[in-house]
């Protein structure tokens, strides 16, 4: 069973933190995802990364970074967080040729 | 400009009936569409999905029908249950020659016991 872990389910910061959420998946899958989810808007793609090292802009990367040193974990970076950040964060993962994507629980920042 | 929309945030249907859930796109370039059902406090989970060349995929009460003249797509539930009370939500992918999604914007389904 495939399994995608979040370090946090909720997250409470401050404006102009640095906020850092990790996301783990154990079937050794190419292919990870963030997004946010608002409500009225759905899921939007903020960074992808199709292998270690790499990573691409999605629909909405401002103000976000990430980084993928190992191929199980793909870390989503607030630089400094902002009030407009609040939101649900969901990471996802898949096989290199494969769309289906599994979801972790996602984790619902609170920038206060 | 959203290149997938959902236009029904909300549906209620009695348990029993068939529910059906749509969605529209603008993208002729997407090649592959997915349907995600997301309970609260809980992640996306993939339901049903279905590519360009085909125009109906069934999985159990699940089928998903794709019209590509029409670029609609809908997912119809038969028979619905109370526990298929969740938000879903429509996914197209292809059109940038990757697997990234763009995803509706969701409608959040009730079924009535």
């Amino acid at each position: 069973d495939v399994k995608v872990t979040q370090s946090s389910r909720y997250l409470v910061k401050r404006t102009g933190e640095k906020v850092f959420l990790e996301c783990v998946q154990d079937m050794d899958h190419e292919n990870m995802f963030w997004y946010r989810q608002d409500p009225g808007l759905g899921l939007r793609l903020i960074y992808f990364s199709y292998d270690v090292k790499m990573k691409e802009k999605g629909d909405i990367p401002e103000g976000y970074s990430v980084s993928r040193e190992k191929k199980e974990r793909f870390s989503l970076i607030l630089e400094s967080a902002s009030t407009n950040q609040t939101s649900m964060y969901l990471c996802a993962s898949s096989r290199v040729g494969v769309y289906e994507q599994y979801f972790g629980p996602g984790t619902r920042l609170t920038v206060t | 400009d959203q290149q997938v929309k959902q236009n029904s945030p909300s549906l209620s249907v009695q348990e029993g009936r068939i529910s059906i859930l749509n969605c529209d796109y603008t993208n002729s370039m997407f090649d592959y569409f997915l349907w995600y059902k997301k309970y609260p406090a809980e992640g996306p989970t993939f339901l049903i999905s279905i590519s360009s060349i085909k125009d109906k995929n069934e999985d159990g009460r699940f089928t998903v029908f794709l019209n590509k003249s029409a670029k609609h797509l809908s997912l119809h539930i038969v028979p619905s249950q109370p526990g298929d009370s969740a938000v879903y939500f429509c996914a197209a992918s292809g059109a940038s020659g990757t697997y990234k999604y763009i995803f509706g914007t969701g409608t959040r389904l009730k079924v009535l016991a």
